[in-house]
């Protein structure tokens, strides 16, 4: 079973409002992922850590979307201006090298009303 | 951009059936294929992956799944299923960058007692 922790399990916000989530990622996991997963199974990638540093996002995460994995500290990821199509599973996955497989925590499932 | 195909939306089986879910993908040098699965309301779990070497590889529970790269296919199979397999089944190629994992959009697998 994946020790990896995503809180909150749900958070509700209006458009407009900022939602932030919760990453732990597994002890021994450098590398930690943030994916965005639609009603329609469509996945996202929206960036990915090693240890404090990015390694890759999309265009969509440098604009509303910031993350961060700090040391000593959970990773986060928050929409500062939430918006009605942002309503989606998010999901942080780690794993102890990029190319390895990923460890999935349960996600946080974000309603923008 | 690399991509992957599930055909089956949807697969209905009986206890004790076998069954092969279909993934297709677009080939862009090199071969890093996976499947996960994801029971409702968690996260994705690993189920097994192909990289070289023998192109049948086995996985969790039963899972096995062969690669192909004259079909561009890597189909996952159980020879007999239980009602605990009932999930949505993922499907993913690793892009060409070397980092994120890109997923199908799933196949949902129900398992009639």
């Amino acid at each position: 079973n994946s020790k990896v922790i995503q809180t909150p399990r749900y958070l509700v916000k209006g458009q407009g409002q900022k939602a932030k989530m919760r990453c732990i990622p597994e002890k021994g996991h450098p590398v930690v992922f943030w994916y965005q997963q639609n009603k329609n199974n469509e996945f996202k990638f929206l960036i990915n850590f090693q240890n404090q540093e990015v390694l890759q996002q999309i265009d969509m995460t440098e604009k509303r979307f910031s993350a961060e994995c700090p040391s000593n500290s959970p990773c986060s990821l928050e929409i500062q201006s939430s918006e009605a199509g942002d309503s989606a599973l998010y999901l942080c996955a780690s794993t102890p090298d990029s190319a390895e497989t990923l460890y999935f925590g349960s996600g946080t499932r974000l309603t923008v009303l | 951009t690399q991509t992957v195909s599930q055909s089956d939306a949807h697969v209905t089986v009986f206890e004790g059936d076998s069954v092969e879910l279909r993934c297709n993908y677009s080939y862009g040098g090199s071969i890093y294929l996976s499947w996960y699965i994801q029971h409702h309301g968690r996260g994705l779990q690993f189920l097994l992956k192909y990289y070289s070497g023998n192109p049948v590889v086995q996985g969790v529970n039963g899972f096995e799944a062969e690669f192909s790269k004259s079909d561009s296919s890597f189909h996952l199979r159980k020879a007999s299923v239980h009602w605990s397999d009932s999930a949505v089944y993922f499907c993913a190629v690793r892009d060409q960058g070397g980092r994120a994992l890109i997923f199908g959009t799933g196949t949902t697998v129900s398992v009639s007692p």
